[in-house]
């Protein structure tokens, strides 16, 4: 079945630096992605949506500056994470839809855990 | 009020029970609704979709109830690896923005 994959899956951090998730779809074109965050026993809440060879569009309350999405291809979207505080510690998992699958099921990748120390 | 709402349980159950729970959305315009299963630290896994007439997938069963918005689950002769969480996830429109309860957890003991 179709694939997405993320990397890297773990990461720890300084406060202050800034971290690149990558989102790929591994046997498919994504013209769409989605990026979430999930924070301890939590529900994934959509951050934006990456649509490719265009601007991603963001959810209400957060900061495309900090949150800077480019997905220039149609099988990669990457995430990075600006200046990076404790505070944005989370799970970060993106999603896409094989737009050749039933149903439209959109699959997940295996999430990223970022730690900022 | 949150888009999707669970019990949050935690259901601990023996093997072989029967569990079911709901989950309640508050968008009448909801048009799609699923079943995803996420264990601890992992990515969520499409359980299974629900349909208006109800569906069943093995040992699974889903229910929709548009009238009184909610869904059901339902997991028939409990196995130990069905413990995990179980997230409703409903989808506004076909723009596959998905919106996600946070989940209940089960717990299935020998």
């Amino acid at each position: 079945g179709a694939v997405v994959s993320q990397h890297p899956s773990w990461v720890i951090c300084k406060s202050g630096t800034s971290v690149k998730i990558e989102c790929r779809s591994l046997d498919f074109q994504a013209t769409t992605m989605f990026w979430y965050r999930q924070f301890p026993k939590q529900s994934l809440m959509l951050m934006a949506t990456s649509n490719e060879g265009s601007k991603a569009t963001y959810e209400q309350g957060v900061e495309k500056d900090k949150f800077l999405i480019n997905h220039a291809s149609l099988t990669l979207s990457t995430l990075t994470v600006t200046s990076a505080h404790p505070e944005d510690s989370s799970f970060y998992i993106c999603s896409a839809r094989d737009p050749q699958g039933i149903n439209g099921e959109l699959f997940f990748g295996e999430g990223s855990r970022l730690t900022v120390l | 009020r949150k888009e999707v709402e669970q019990d949050p349980g935690p259901f601990n159950v023996p093997e072989g029970a029967t569990v079911a729970f709901n989950c309640t959305y508050s968008n009448s315009a909801s048009q799609s609704f699923f079943w995803y299963r996420q264990d601890c630290r992992k990515e969520p896994k499409l359980l299974m979709s629900v349909y208006s007439s109800g569906n069943e997938d093995g040992r699974f069963t889903a229910q929709l109830n548009r009238a009184s918005q909610y869904i059901s689950l339902l997991i028939r002769d409990s196995k130990l690896s069905d413990s995990a969480t179980y997230l409703c996830v409903v989808s506004r429109s076909n723009d596959y923005k998905l919106s996600f309860g946070a989940g209940t957890t089960v717990t299935v003991r020998a």
